[in-house]
Parts: C-alpha cells; sequence; structure tokens
C-alpha cells in the first residue's frame, strides 16, 4: 500500500516568505507528526496529532510555525517569515492507534527539503 | 534530561564482518527503543523495537539489538554487513511529555560497509 507522502520533494523560498508543506499520512493512521531534520543531525520533534486535534506542539521552536490537520489525514506544516534558520529537511510520520503512537512504529515520508536564501 | 547517545559518527567494517552501531541512552522509567535507517533522498525506515521482555530483539534485514538495563544501551548489530547496509542509522528512545510521548533521535551514524 502506499506509504507517507510529502510535498514537494523540495522547496526554495526567500527570506521573510511564507511556506506550507504538505504530508499524506498512511490511510487509517490516526497519529501524525512532524519533524525537522539539520544536517548532521537526528531528528527533532515538532508537533504531534491525534486525529484533527494538536496533542503536543511542544517542539515549535516559534510562533511562525504553525501546524494543522483538519481532517484528521491531511497535515500542513505553515512557516511565516521564514529564515535562513529555517533551512533544513522536514519530516512527517504516521503512527497506528491511540497510544501516542509511541508503542506502534512511526512510518516516515521522504522529507520535503526546505531551503531559505 | 533525557536523551540517547550515538558516540559514533561513523563506523566502517568489511563486507561480511559483524557490525555494530553503538547506542546509549538517558531516561526516566522504563525505556521505549528504536532503531531507524535512513538511505539517502529516502525516509527514515524502522528496523526494530524494545518494548518490553527478550533483552535480544531481531528485527528487519537481518539486524538485532540487545537491550542491556546496567548498561543502558541499545547496540545495533549484525552477524554479517552488506554493501548494501551503507546508511545513516539513528537510535531513538521514547519519552514522555506532559500529556504526551514523543521520540527523541540520537544525532546518527553512519555505516559504511566496503567490499
Amino acid at each position: 500500500g502506499a506509504g507517507v507522502s510529502q510535498t514537494p520533494s523540495n522547496k526554495v523560498t526567500e527570506k521573510g516568505k511564507y511556506v506550507e508543506l504538505r504530508c499524506d499520512p498512511i490511510s487509517g493512521h490516526t497519529a501524525l507528526y512532524w519533524y525537522r531534520q539539520s544536517l548532521g543531525q537526528g531528528p527533532e520533534f515538532l508537533i504531534y496529532f491525534q486525529g484533527t486535534g494538536a496533542a503536543d506542539d511542544s517542539g515549535l521552536p516559534n510562533d511562525r510555525f504553525f501546524a494543522v490537520r483538519p481532517e484528521g489525514s491531511v497535515s500542513t506544516l505553515k512557516i511565516q517569515r521564514t529564515e535562513r534558520g529555517d533551512s533544513a529537511v522536514y519530516l512527517c510520520a504516521s503512527s497506528e492507534g491511540l497510544a501516542g503512537g509511541l508503542i506502534n512504529e512511526q512510518f516516515f515520508g521522504p522529507g520535503t527539503r526546505l531551503t531559505v536564501l | 534530561a533525557q536523551s540517547v547517545a550515538q558516540p559514533e559518527d561513523q563506523v566502517n567494517v568489511a563486507e561480511g564482518n559483524p557490525l555494530t552501531v553503538k547506542c546509549t541512552y538517558s531516561v526516566s522509567g522504563n525505556p521505549y527503543l528504536f532503531w531507524y535507517v535512513q538511505y539517502p533522498n529516502r525516509g527514515l525506515q524502522f528496523l526494530l523495537k524494545y518494548i518490553t521482555g527478550d533483552n535480544l530483539v531481531k528485527g528487519s534485514y537481518g539486524f538485532e539489538a540487545e537491550f542491556n538495563k546496567s548498561q543502558t544501551s541499545f547496540h545495533l548489530k549484525k552477524p554479517s554487513a552488506l554493501v548494501s547496509d551503507s546508511a545513516l542509522y539513528f537510535c531513538a528512545v521514547r519519552v514522555r511529555m506532559d500529556s504526551s510521548y514523543k521520540l527523541i533521535f540520537g544525532s546518527g551514524t553512519r555505516l559504511l560497509v566496503r567490499p
């Protein structure tokens, strides 16, 4: 079956612009996660959705970052007034179950590489 | 602070030889531990997990990992490395944060298997 997909695969933008990154999770997965991976680092947690609600957004670095999942499936990560330091690969993952998805493994998408010039 | 450490940036091994990629953790409570692999231009792929039970966990592609509570380690192992195993490997630990759980990843270890 289809895995987690993310679009676009690459996004180049200018400092100060607004970007949206999309994630299509595996059908039926209730848990959805966003991570950010900088060069040479492991993925860093940003936000976790259980269904439509953000159960934990403690990893969002500041109020320029926002994510939604209005129908409990597709999610969009939104970054306002982008800065060069936002450049990274943004990963989305989904998981079954209600137990925070942390007993069941997370399935990752290929990521969106964001470059802010 | 709850954390996971991968002390080696890179591990080099000859094809056919055994490999070990090291991981140590620091968490409160019982640890839930995971290994993921990342191939170039692809997402992370789940390899194996330790939740409870046997300390030796078997996973995908012939990999296994040994949970050692006294040493707070969860090293990834494979008896005979393949060139195709060359990739970036991440150890992760589940931590409790407020009303949910999240994964904390190590910084990754690049495995290079030479022919």
